[in-house]
């Protein structure tokens, strides 16, 4: 079965820093990966996904993210963060059985004036 | 070309009462999937539909909750009995046949029972 991890439950930056939220998977088989945004009180947003094309994949709002299939990882990153930025975000995971995603327990996002 | 409609966005209910959510999928999109998210957690998988069928409901408690996706009309998704612990954000998402290019999700139901 299929896992996610998301280190951090929360994390905090300066505007204008770089962004990383970790992202460890777990699959049997080789898996597609997406990251949503979900800003308050509203529903999940596809940022971007990674479909076993180019293993750098880039997404909206400068975010982009990196499978590296040694390290079973698909951090997200920015390099400069905005105010805007701050939202929950959530990994999640699709084997090839395109039933269900399983998602991560997500991390919140602060980003400090 | 509306998004994944959810109603209602809040829903407030009394212990013992029923909920029903509904979700009409985008246009095009065949496939439909219910995810509960309790308070501070992550997205759980409740529930797969294609019309008229439940291709996967796993993730369904044994009792008390129910989906179906007609031929006409939108999915729901009904609570029966409700109790304080059903209280949570339920989300729709639909994709089209395949389904593993990423799903578009609803803006939610907030259920919450009193």
């Amino acid at each position: 079965a299929q896992s996610v991890t998301q280190l951090g439950s929360h994390v905090s930056v300066s505007e204008g820093a770089l962004v990383l939220l970790r992202c460890n998977y777990s699959s049997s088989v080789p898996p597609y990966l997406f990251w949503y945004v979900q800003y308050p009180n509203q529903g999940l947003q596809l940022l971007l996904k990674y479909t076993s094309a180019a293993t750098l994949v880039k997404g909206i709002n400068g975010f982009e993210a990196e499978f590296k299939k040694s390290e079973t990882s698909f951090h997200l990153t920015k390099p400069s963060a905005h105010m805007s930025d701050a939202a929950e975000y959530f990994c999640a995971v699709d084997t090839n059985a395109g039933n269900m995603l399983t998602f991560g327990g997500g991390t919140r996002l602060m980003v400090k004036p | 070309n509306a998004g994944v409609m959810q109603n209602p966005r809040h829903l407030v209910r009394r212990r013992g009462q029923e909920a029903r959510l509904r979700c009409s999928p985008m246009k095009g999109h065949s496939h439909v999937y219910w995810y509960r998210q309790l308070p501070e957690e992550g997205l759980k998988f409740m529930v797969y539909l294609q019309k008229e069928n439940i291709i996967d409901e796993s993730g369904m408690p044994k009792e008390r909750f129910s989906a179906e996706f007609p031929k006409e009309g939108p999915s729901i998704l009904r609570i029966q009995q409700v109790v304080r612990g059903d209280s949570a954000a339920y989300f729709c998402a639909s994709s089209p046949p395949g389904g593993r290019y990423g799903y578009t999700f609803g803006s939610g139901t907030r259920l919450t029972v009193v």
